[in-house]
């Protein structure tokens, strides 16, 4: 199962309100999860099951979506959330990535 | 404290092997799927192999089938990945990561990762 994200790159500003795209290339339902990786660090899960906040994760974080299409929003972006944002699909046992989309400070 | 650390990479020449090991605390292994997910300088995550808690199955990803082989002692509570015929394209940061799954609000069970070790790097060069 192909993962594609978009846009692969977003200049933003402190504030903002930001949404990233993930698309599968078949349906998988909510199985479907975020990590946030920044520079030099492991990923970090922010979401899972397309909507479910992990612990510990900031409200300011959600998710929506199911079959196909979801996207990551970020309601007001925080100076620590720049960074590099990856969709993961867990409906085949063979887990694929989006490619992943950088973050940038505007 | 949940915790999960890699060791075992270095430099390799092309055909060469390379043992990876990730040391498990703070939570039982036996109890979770763990994985290994590589990531190669500058570019994204790739998923690279997974093995059940009780090791009845094992999947890989197509870019290392017949190459890599993990496996797990949970007595040791560490997992390892085996690597040969190492190629240039394996050059990455390779993260061990515990799966977890939990039910979404319509009962569906998912997986995911977790927990993350900071990575090893592995480089193929000659």
């Amino acid at each position: 199962i192909q993962m594609t994200q978009s846009p692969s790159s977003l200049s933003a500003s402190v504030g903002d309100r930001v949404t990233i795209t993930c698309r599968a290339s078949q349906s998988i339902s909510t199985y479907l999860n975020w990590y946030q990786q920044k520079p030099g660090e492991a990923p970090k899960l922010l979401i899972y099951a397309a909507s479910s906040l992990q612990s510990g994760v900031p409200s300011r974080f959600s998710g929506r979506g199911s079959g196909t299409d979801f996207t990551l929003t970020i309601s007001s972006l925080q100076p620590e959330d720049f960074a590099t944002y990856y969709c993961q699909q867990s409906y085949s046992t063979l887990y694929t990535f989006g490619q992943g989309t950088k973050l940038e400070i505007k | 404290e949940v915790q999960v650390v890699e060791s075992g990479g270095g430099l390799v020449k092309p055909g060469g092997s390379l043992r990876l090991s990730c040391a498990a605390s703070g939570f039982t292994l036996n109890h979770y799927n763990m994985n290994w997910v590589r990531q190669a300088p500058g570019k994204g995550l790739e998923w690279v192999s997974i093995i059940s808690s009780r090791s009845n199955y094992i999947y890989y990803a197509d870019s290392v089938e017949g190459r890599f082989t993990i496996s797990r002692d949970n007595a040791k509570n560490s997992l390892y990945l085996q690597m040969t015929s190492l190629r240039a394209e394996d050059t990455a940061v390779y993260y061990c990561a515990r799966e977890r799954s939990e039910a979404d609000s319509g009962g569906l069970y998912v997986n995911f990762f977790d927990s993350w070790g900071q990575g090893t790097l592995v480089t193929v060069s000659s």
